[in-house]
Formats: C-alpha cells, sequence, structure tokens
C-alpha cells in the first residue's frame, strides 16, 4: 500500500514553454502533498505544501507564479513550472501523507525535468 | 527550527561488512526520524521511522537505528552489507508527530565492495 506515482518521469523543453507535473496517490487519500527539489548530488528541499482545497504554502525564496501548485482532489495535486528557463532543470520529487494524522510521507518516483 | 546533519557524504564497506551510516538531529519540539534509501534517477523509499515509541527501530533489508536522545542521533546500521545496498541515504526529521514537512539531510551515498 501507499504508492505514489508521477507523470511524467522526464520531460524535456524548450525556454519559456510551461511543464505540468502530476503527483496520484494510488490507494490512499493524501490530504497534504509536499514538493520537493533535488539538485544532482545534493538533497532534497521543500518547495512547497499543499493541503487539498486550499492555496498551496510556499517555503521562502520559492516563487508562487512561477511554480504553480493545484490539489483540487484528495489523490492528485500538480506542479506547473511556468516560463521554464535552464536554471529550473532539476529532479522534482511529491510526496503525500495519508491524513492529517498521519506521520509518514510516501514518496513519488520523481520527474526529471531537463529545459534547454 | 529543525536540522539534519549526515557526517560522511560518502561510506565505502566491503559485502558483508557492518553498515553504520550517521544521523545527528536538532529539534525544538520531540522528533519524529525518518531513514529513506534513494536509488539513482528514483524517488525515495522508506527504511524506517522512529515516533517516539521503542528506540530501537528496525526497518525493512535488515537495517535498523536507533534513537538517542542524549546524543541527538539516529544512526543507520546493518550487520552486513550486500552489493544491493549500494544507493544514496538521507536521514529526515520532522516535528508535530511526523505531521510537518521533511528537513533533510545532505545525504550518504553508501558504497559497497566486492
Amino acid at each position: 500500500g501507499a504508492v505514489v506515482s508521477q507523470h511524467p518521469s522526464r520531460v524535456i523543453c524548450k525556454s519559456g514553454t510551461s511543464v505540468k507535473i502530476e503527483c496520484r496517490s494510488l490507494d490512499f487519500q493524501a490530504t497534504t502533498m509536499f514538493w520537493y527539489r533535488q539538485f544532482p548530488k545534493q538533497s532534497l528541499m521543500l518547495m512547497a505544501t499543499s493541503n487539498e482545497g486550499s492555496k498551496a504554502t510556499y517555503e521562502q525564496g520559492v516563487e508562487k507564479d512561477k511554480f504553480l501548485i493545484n490539489h483540487a482532489s484528495l489523490t492528485l495535486s500538480t506542479l506547473t513550472v511556468t516560463s521554464a528557463h535552464p536554471e529550473d532543470s532539476s529532479f522534482y520529487i511529491c510526496s503525500a501523507r495519508a491524513g492529517q494524522l498521519a506521520d509518514t510521507q510516501y514518496f513519488g518516483p520523481g520527474t526529471r525535468l531537463t529545459v534547454l | 527550527a529543525q536540522s539534519v546533519t549526515q557526517l560522511g557524504s560518502h561510506v565505502s564497506v566491503s559485502e558483508g561488512a557492518l553498515v553504520l551510516l550517521r544521523c545527528n538531529y536538532s529539534s525544538s519540539v520531540p522528533p519524529y526520524l525518518f531513514w529513506y534509501v534513494q536509488y539513482p534517477n528514483q524517488g525515495l523509499q522508506l527504511l524506517l521511522k522512529y515516533t517516539s515509541a521503542a528506540t530501537l527501530v528496525k526497518g525493512i533489508n535488515g537495517f535498523e537505528a536507533e534513537f538517542k536522545k542524549s546524543e541527538t542521533s539516529f544512526h543507520l546500521t546493518k550487520p552486513s552489507a550486500h552489493m544491493s545496498d549500494a544507493a544514496e541515504y538521507f536521514c529526515a526529521v520532522s516535528g508535530v508527530e511526523g505531521r510537518r514537512a521533511l528537513t533533510f539531510g545532505s545525504g550518504t551515498r553508501l558504497q559497497v565492495q566486492p
């Protein structure tokens, strides 16, 4: 149980375009999802916390207008990178928590974004 | 505020040898502590977690970790390394009974030599 999927697994786009990444909890309802970013050979850095039905909470230094997060249902959160630039190239990983009282996050397999 | 320090960005052991990956934490609230493993180009898989119950926690794949409050440590061990254990390992902390986002350490890359 507790499977989280991400789509796409890998995407290459041109500078200036927008890219949408989906994060789905397959066998549980996720009231909270988290989006992390991981640069090569580095650790994960939290970008934002997404709660179903409300606006996402962004970490300091993360542009909310550039990284649009939508958590429209209990099984789906999306991250849209708008007007992508090469410096946005990274590994984006989502995680989901099953319920308000759950103490464990389950991670998706990640999405490798390359902006040319 | 919370933080995690993983000592040693790279650890190399021989197959069959003891694995010891170090993690020290700082937390202003009672911590929930986690160890995750990441294989290349993949997401994170939970190895084990400490949630204020037993201080010695057993996880998957033969790993275990011991919570030592006096040392603010949560080191990960495995008695005998396998080649398949080669991966990146992350220690993470979360407060408020694990309901907050995770703060990760910088990671430790484990190499297993034949």
